[in-house]
């Protein structure tokens, strides 16, 4: 049981660039999240999935994109990378009642 | 005025101590409030979840919610170095696998 993993954990691009943040999840959760922080902020919410096929828009979806084609799987990704996205990146996924959670380790981006 | 207020830090005490940590709300429509522990360059973990006013208690830790005055607390009894760490409140709608609103975290350092 790895419980949630991220791919990669650091990555710089170039401005215009466009990359894939992997995550994967083994608990079988339906629900799952992208979320990114910045420094001295809270989470922000970029996209969430409440099972496969399904999608939703968060607070921040702007450069972003996502799909979820298996219970197991929620690639985020950027196209044109811009410095704005610079962040941590963390996704998250949640049981149905919400007391389980598990977050990621993290990918740290950098757009130069 | 902010959805969600947290207590701006950093805060510093001495192993022992009592920490009370704090956020404020304006959205009444929240019902579900939930603390999180983060450690350095690591993801979020969950760490008191409550659907309720009153008071919740696992150990060391309680969080008090008072939904007339839209106030959650976060007590840390006996206060180790390993709790040295941000803590960030967030709340939800309908649940902890809601569109969550985060605080901007706190960080808290515990002496030896």
């Amino acid at each position: 049981n790895a419980g949630v993993t991220q791919t990669p954990k650091f990555r710089i691009l170039k401005i215009g660039q466009s990359m894939t943040l992997q995550c994967t999840q083994d608990m079988n959760h339906n629900y799952m999240y992208w979320y990114r922080q910045d420094p001295g902020m809270g989470l922000k919410l970029i996209y969430y999935s409440v099972g496969a096929g399904i999608t939703d828009k968060g607070e921040v979806p702007n450069g972003y994109n996502v799909s979820r084609s298996t219970t197991e799987d929620f690639p985020l990704r950027l196209e044109l990378a811009a410095p704005s996205q610079t962040s941590v990146y963390f996704c998250a996924s949640i049981n149905a009642g919400g007391e389980t959670q598990y977050f990621g380790p993290g990918t740290r981006l950098l757009v130069l | 005025q902010k959805e969600v207020e947290q207590d701006p830090g950093p805060l510093s005490v001495p192993e022992g101590a009592i920490v009370s940590l704090n956020c404020t709300y304006s959205n009444s429509a929240f019902q579900y409030f939930m603390w999180y522990r983060q450690y350095s360059r690591k993801g979020p973990e969950l760490l008191m979840y409550t659907y309720s006013s009153g008071n919740k208690e696992d150990g060391r830790f309680t969080a008090q919610v008072d939904k007339s005055s839209k106030y959650i607390s976060l007590f840390i009894r006996d206060s180790q170095p390993s709790d040295s760490a941000t803590y960030l409140c967030a709340m939800g709608n309908t649940g902890a696998n809601s569109k969550l609103t985060f605080g901007k975290g706190i960080t808290l350092s515990v002496r030896p």
